[in-house]
């Protein structure tokens, strides 16, 4: 157990739907990080949220969107689904303890798979 | 888009066998690079964290070295047994604080 919940697990939903998937982050971490795992594919990196402030953004489509609360959980918002989107959705997070870039390791939870049909 | 290469993409070796997998990145812009094990249903845990030109770490039977001026990383298992698996991913990080995963090198190591 790497002490990072994703919530939901499972989820099937339709085009055109809009979806929020969340992630809690080890007691302490202050990084959050979103990935998008599609099937046959690599961790495409989303995008990364420190303290409640965006960090650094990879890959991450308009559609979507993210952020951090000041309880440090974690939200991605999917919208306007497409079959392209069904994928499993990592959530991982770091201890920072200072600003800059991060060097320590990524605690992952144990994922949101998305279908979309 | 930055390429983060492994290679092999998949081994499988018996019982035993020692191996070792290469992890290729741009040798411009370091910061750190990390080794995860990804076992089948799990989530990626770390198994590394290098971030000095030379750096060499070892756990157990699985070692891995770091050179950051050519740009590779190599990760050994030695005497690979059944439950080393998995999917080894290695991932790259930039001053820029971007992470850039490769694809893997999948392990099967056969009774």
């Amino acid at each position: 157990d790497s002490g990072v919940t994703q919530t939901p697990k499972h989820l099937i939903t339709a085009t055109g739907q809009r979806v929020t998937l969340r992630c809690s982050p080890r007691s302490g971490d202050l990084s959050v990080y979103w990935y998008q795992q599609s099937l046959d594919q690599g961790l495409q990196f989303l995008i990364q949220y420190y303290n409640g402030e965006e960090r650094a953004k990879g890959n991450i489509l308009e559609r979507f969107s993210a952020q951090q609360f000041p309880d440090l959980h974690s939200e991605l918002n999917l919208s306007s689904l497409e079959l392209g989107d069904s994928a499993l959705y990592f959530c991982a997070s770091s201890v920072e303890m200072r600003a800059g870039p991060v060097s320590g390791e990524l605690f992952f939870g144990e994922g949101s798979r998305l279908t979309v049909l | 888009i930055l390429n983060v290469e492994q290679s092999p993409q998949s081994l499988h070796v018996q019982e035993g066998d020692s191996t070792n997998f290469t992890c290729s990145f741009p040798s411009s812009n370091f910061y750190a690079l990390h080794w995860y094990r990804w076992e089948t249903a799990k989530s990626p845990e770390a198994l590394f964290v290098m971030t000095l030109n030379g750096d060499e770490k070892k756990k157990g039977r699985i070692s891995a070295t770091l050179n950051t001026k050519e740009g590779y990383s190599y990760l050994y298992i030695k005497g690979s047994q059944p439950e080393d698996s998995a999917t080894y991913l290695c991932a790259f990080i930039d001053t820029g604080n971007q992470f850039y995963f490769g694809t893997g090198t999948s392990l099967t190591v056969i009774p």
